[in-house]
């Protein structure tokens, strides 16, 4: 069991609007900066979000954002390169560990 | 340009002891804020922390895998080692190192190398 909780999966035709969350406690979410990773197929996990910080070469149409301890991952504009399962990850401080959600895949219809 | 790469043997036996090096370029190990975190991932499953050592020599380390792990890096080389020690199946994995640069070493890794497949198998 994870200690970030994704939804398993999540679908979205190309051009809508989807929002991914991640929903933790006040002491992984609530205390740090969340990451967000995609992972076509087998390929290394890529963040594509640092808290509401694009990385670089990322596309805008990804947005990050926060309350409380859930963190969401927002895709505006969905292409069908955005099929991938996404995690969120977090420090946690009261196991001293980076934590992962189980992960969420995202369906491009 | 920063790159980092895994390297150490596809297949080790059960109880035996696995010995990865991730080779680093592009940064340094002994500047502040620079820390390297070894992540695993088991086929279908999602990522796994497994240790993190800091710029400045600290170490942490799963505490549900403490006792099996051992961390050490020498900067000279720009090599971090992860020693884990009784593999078992169970222990089978994509093995990835990771690094984290900024304010705090407890920062969502911002690169990562490409990974190295290893699977326990007798």
């Amino acid at each position: 069991q994870s200690a970030l909780t994704q939804e398993v999966s999540v679908s979205g035709t190309v051009g809508q609007r989807v929002t991914l969350s991640c929903t933790g406690a006040s002491h992984n979410i609530g205390s740090y900066t969340v990451g967000w990773y995609q992972q076509i197929s087998h390929d290394t996990p890529k963040p594509v979000m640092f808290g509401s910080s694009l990385p670089s070469g990322i596309p805008d149409r990804f947005s990050g954002s926060k309350s409380g301890t859930t963190a969401s991952l927002t895709i505006s504009g969905l292409q069908p390169e955005d099929e991938a399962t996404y995690y969120c990850s977090s420090w946690d401080y009261s196991v001293t560990a980076q934590v992962f959600g189980g992960g969420t895949k995202l369906t491009v219809l | 340009q920063v790159t980092l790469r895994e390297s150490g043997p596809a297949v080790v036996r059960p109880t035996e002891t696995l010995t990865l090096t991730c080779t680093f370029s592009g940064f340094s190990l002994n500047s502040y804020g620079v820390c390297l975190s070894w992540i695993r991932q088991p086929p279908g499953k999602a990522p796994e922390w497994l240790a993190r050592i800091d710029w400045d020599d600290d170490k942490y380390y799963n505490t549900s895998l403490k006792t099996r792990l051992t961390l050490s890096k020498d900067t000279s080389k720009n090599q971090v080692v992860l020693k884990m020690t009784h593999m078992e199946s169970v222990d089978t994995a994509t093995y990835y190192c990771a690094r984290v640069e900024g304010n705090y070493c407890g920062a969502p890794p911002d690169k990562w190398g490409q990974g190295t497949l290893v699977t326990v198998s007798s």
